[in-house]
């Protein structure tokens, strides 16, 4: 056990709606990150917050959003969903600003199904 | 651009044989080195690492040594058991990246070890 939780597990939902996913970091870390791991493009980075605010934004769509609050939970929120935001979404989080050598805790991860 | 290349799976074996996977790296620095293991139904777990060149991470009978030279740092583990069948991923995190993310990933690699 990791120390990180997500929720929900699992989330069946229709395109063109809107879910949100939440994730709580271990104890004491100041970093969430937000990946999404899917079948043809392998596990992709999505965003970073620290302490409150983004750090780092990869390959994250328009259409998808983030945010951590006072009490260093997250959410990502995914709009407008299509077929291709099918994928296994996960949350994982770091001591501190994630520095190169910074472990980084990953979470069970929230099974998106979209149909 | 910073990458990582990982050998195809799956990898199948008998119960106590030899195990190595390959991965391979491009960087601009310095990276740190991260071999991660997702079990069935699970998140991403940190198998072990290294932060230099020459350091030999290890861990559960799991061992990668960081080879600059050949910017390489295979997984080994001499006598694998039922119980390691998953998908193994070699990470870089690289402090000189200009890119937006940290963490980047190889596309995993699936062992499957039979009894």
């Amino acid at each position: 056990d990791s120390g990180v939780t997500q929720t929900p597990k699992h989330l069946i939902t229709a395109t063109g709606q809107r879910v949100t996913l939440r994730c709580s970091p271990r104890s004491g870390d100041l970093s969430v990150y937000w990946y999404q791991q899917s079948l043809d493009q392998g596990l992709q980075f999505l965003i970073q917050y620290y302490n409150g605010e983004e750090r780092a934004k990869g390959n994250i769509l328009e259409r998808f959003s983030a945010q951590q609050f006072p009490d260093l939970h997250s959410e990502l929120n995914l709009s407008s969903l299509e077929l291709g935001d099918s994928a296994l979404y996960f949350c994982a989080s770091s001591a501190t600003s994630g520095g190169a050598r910074e472990t980084q805790y990953f979470g069970p991860g929230t099974r998106l199904l979209v149909l | 651009g910073d990458s990582v290349t990982q050998m195809e799976g799956p990898v199948t074996l008998s119960e106590e044989a030899f195990l190595t996977i390959n991965c391979t790296y491009t960087a601009t620095g310095y990276p740190s080195l991260f071999w991660y293991v997702q079990y069935p139904g699970e998140g991403l777990q940190l198998l072990l690492k290294a932060t230099k060149a020459d350091d030999k991470g290890s861990n559960k009978g799991f061992e990668a040594t960081y080879r600059k030279e050949t910017t390489s740092f295979h997984l080994e583990k001499g006598s694998v058991q039922v119980s390691d069948s998953a998908v193994y991923f070699c990470a870089l995190s690289d402090p000189y990246t200009s890119g937006t993310y940290k963490y980047i990933f190889g596309t995993g690699t699936r062992l499957k070890v039979l009894a």
